[in-house]
């Protein structure tokens, strides 16, 4: 079966702008989580969804982010008014039952570069 | 909030040599997580350790969680080009997992 997806795999956009990014968990996953990845760094969490509610939203860095996630399937993540620091690699994960007793399944991630 | 530390933080062995990255949680964990992910990659999953002083081994790899279930080691023997990237352990917490910053393993052959 497929794996974890998201794209776009490669985002470039200019300050200022709003970018969304979409992940497509693996069929019949509940938990759903967002990470981003800096340059050669940890994966930072965002933001976790248990099928369509998000108990836990601490990870997001400001309220220029935010996710959501419908059908209890796929996910967005979007961002507004981009800022430079916002570069990373943002990484989406999903697994059954809640992944911290559970492997996670990671996508390919999408790129986001700001200029 | 939970804090996971790794080091080294990046660690270069010749081909043949042992290698090993520690783990260490600010709290007690439920479970660990081992990660791996190779350049240009996405984390693939290795390994989950529950119990307190579990040990476990995949081939050349074994992985130990120590008894206060606080930390956590990775082992590999007799490195290979094949081993070459990033591990990182993930401690459970509340809903998510808390990554560790990662140990980056590069093999000169």
């Amino acid at each position: 079966g497929a794996g974890v997806s998201q794209s776009p795999s490669n985002k470039v956009t200019e300050k200022g702008k709003d970018v969304e990014l979409r992940c497509d968990p693996i069929s019949g996953h509940t938990a759903l989580y967002w990470y981003r990845q800096s340059l050669g760094q940890g994966l930072e969490f965002l933001i976790y969804f248990q099928g369509n509610s998000a108990p836990d939203k601490s990870g997001l860095p400001s309220d220029r982010f935010s996710a959501e996630r419908t059908g209890g399937s796929v996910s967005t993540l979007t961002i507004q008014r981009t800022q430079q620091e916002d570069s990373a690699v943002y990484l989406c994960a999903s697994s059954f039952g809640t992944g911290r007793n559970n492997e996670q399944f990671f996508g390919p991630g999408t790129r986001l570069t700001v200029l | 909030g939970q804090q996971v530390m790794q080091i080294p933080q990046y660690q270069h062995v010749q081909e043949g040599e042992d290698f090993t990255t520690y783990c260490n949680s600010s709290t007690t964990l439920s479970n660990i997580q081992w990660y791996k992910q190779r350049p240009g990659g996405h984390p693939v999953f290795l390994i989950q350790l529950v119990k307190s002083g579990e040990v476990k081994k995949q081939k050349r790899l074994t992985f130990q969680f120590g008894e206060a279930k606080k930390n956590s080691s990775l082992h590999i023997t007799a490195t290979q080009t094949t081993d070459v990237g990033t591990y990182f352990c993930a401690g459970a917490g509340s809903y998510q997992l808390t990554f560790g910053k990662g140990t980056k393993l590069s093999v000169i052959p």
